[in-house]
């Protein structure tokens, strides 16, 4: 049963581009959560997504940033316009059900603003 | 806001050392999880407590749940370096908000 699947692992963008991260959930996993790790910080929750909803955006940016979970294929976090201050690592984590249940995380974007 | 609080946020240890690291709630919590993330890597579930005052025990690591629901610990005796990491706590409270603690970065020194 394959984990957590993030591509791509390393993603370099010059300021005002777009970056596009994927993540693909666990088998039998509905259940997408996005965090952002500033280097030598902890994690902060961004978005926690289920097929084809968004259920708590509370920590997602209010611009540049979206996400979407489509009903088939890959969680997408999209971040426009890219800034230095954007430079950090995304790890994406997958449940099977309830948000409360064990987080099975991927190896985690490293988004690098030049 | 709610807030999850982890001290120390950094500890160096000797090898063999115990360690010890708090997480504290503002609110209560349903449950509590913890997660190690390894220097470049990505979290890793470790355990999850749910009853209040609960203990449980891996190996050399030994986590509590805190009466109150409010403040949970984890314990490592005896460490060595494969402990190198940080450990976050995470607890989700009775609205079924999800919280992260701000981690505690463990170094072992040989």
């Amino acid at each position: 049963n394959a984990g957590v699947m993030q591509n791509p692992r390393h993603l370099v963008r010059r300021r005002g581009q777009e970056a596009r991260l994927r993540c693909s959930p666990m088998k039998g996993h509905s259940h997408v959560y996005w965090y952002r790790q500033l280097p030598e910080e902890g994690l902060k929750f961004m978005v926690y997504l289920q097929k084809e909803n968004i259920i708590d955006e509370s920590g997602m940016p209010k611009e540049r940033f979206s996400a979407e979970f489509p009903k088939e294929g890959p969680s997408i976090l999209r971040i426009q316009q890219v800034v230095r201050g954007d430079s950090a690592a995304y790890f994406c984590a997958s449940s099977p059900a309830f948000r409360s249940d064990t987080q099975y995380f991927g190896p985690g974007t490293r988004l690098t603003v030049l | 806001g709610q807030q999850v609080m982890q001290i120390p946020q950094y500890q160096h240890v000797q090898e063999g050392e115990d360690f010890t690291t708090y997480c504290n709630s503002s609110t209560t919590l349903s449950n509590i999880q913890w997660y190690k993330q390894r220097p470049g890597g990505h979290p890793v579930f470790l355990i999850q407590l749910v009853k209040s005052g609960e203990v449980k025990k891996q190996k050399r690591l030994t986590f509590q749940f805190g009466e109150a629901k409010k403040n949970s610990s984890l314990h490592i005796t005896a460490t060595q370096t494969t402990d190198v990491g940080t450990y976050f706590c995470a607890g989700e409270d009775t609205g079924n908000q999800f919280y992260f603690g701000t981690g505690t970065s463990l170094t072992v020194i040989p």
